[in-house]
């Protein structure tokens, strides 16, 4: 069974802090996903990888980088943390060949 | 541009009665197509997928969706609800900018009356 895990389901943070998520898919894919969701926003690409040390911005990379070191590896940081990052992180996997995605549980995020 | 527009933010069917998502996708050539269910506090999971072929597609958990290319659409149903349906429903479609990218519906929430 294909799997994408998120290291953290919840985590609680100071404003200032540096965090890191972090993803693992088990599918040998090529391709990695962060999204971010909040109510009534939908889905909204934050970065995106197609290959080790490759990534590519999404329509909200601001606030972000990531970190693709190993294939199977995706890492989100939040550089300083503020409120306004307060969300559901969600990762996902593709293959180069197989057009959907497949997601982690999610990372509830909160900013105090 | 170049978009996927779910029309219904909330609907509220009774268990056992028939059920419609609706999505309408606008994209120059024979799209790809998914619809996938999120419950409270979880991730996406795929309920089906369109590429090519037969418009109707068969899913998970009873679910079936038609492709109509004559309206855009790619509706999601399903005969008969249970309540364990209750969830988040999201269609997604291709990204003709960057293919390595989806593009999709900001959601319908699905809840179930008893």
């Amino acid at each position: 069974d294909v799997k994408v895990t998120q290291s953290s389901r919840y985590l609680v943070k100071r404003t200032g802090e540096k965090v890191f998520l972090e993803c693992v898919q088990d599918m040998d894919h090529e391709n990695m996903f962060w999204y971010r969701q909040d109510p009534g926003l939908g889905l909204r690409l934050i970065y995106f990888s197609y290959d080790v040390k490759m990534k590519e911005k999404g329509d909200i990379p601001e606030g972000y980088s990531v970190s693709r070191e190993k294939k199977e590896r995706f890492s989100l940081i939040l550089e300083s943390a503020s409120t306004n990052q307060t969300s559901m992180y969600l990762c996902a996997s593709r293959g180069v060949y197989t057009g959907e995605l497949f997601f982690g549980e999610g990372s509830r995020l909160t900013v105090l | 541009a170049q978009s996927v527009t779910q029309p219904d933010i909330h609907i509220t069917v009774s268990e056992g009665a028939s059920l419609e998502l609706r999505c309408n996708y606008s994209y120059g050539a024979t799209p790809y197509l998914f619809w996938y269910v999120q419950s409270p506090g979880q991730g996406l999971q795929l309920l089906l997928k369109y590429f090519s072929g037969d418009t109707l597609v068969q899913g998970i958990k009873g679910f079936e969706a038609e492709f109509k290319r004559s309206q855009s659409s790619f509706n999601l149903r399903k005969p008969s609800v249970h309540w364990s349906d209750a969830a988040e429903y999201f269609c997604a479609g291709p990204n003709a900018g960057n293919n390595r990218k989806l593009i999709w519906g900001l959601g319908t929430s699905l809840a179930v009356n008893p």
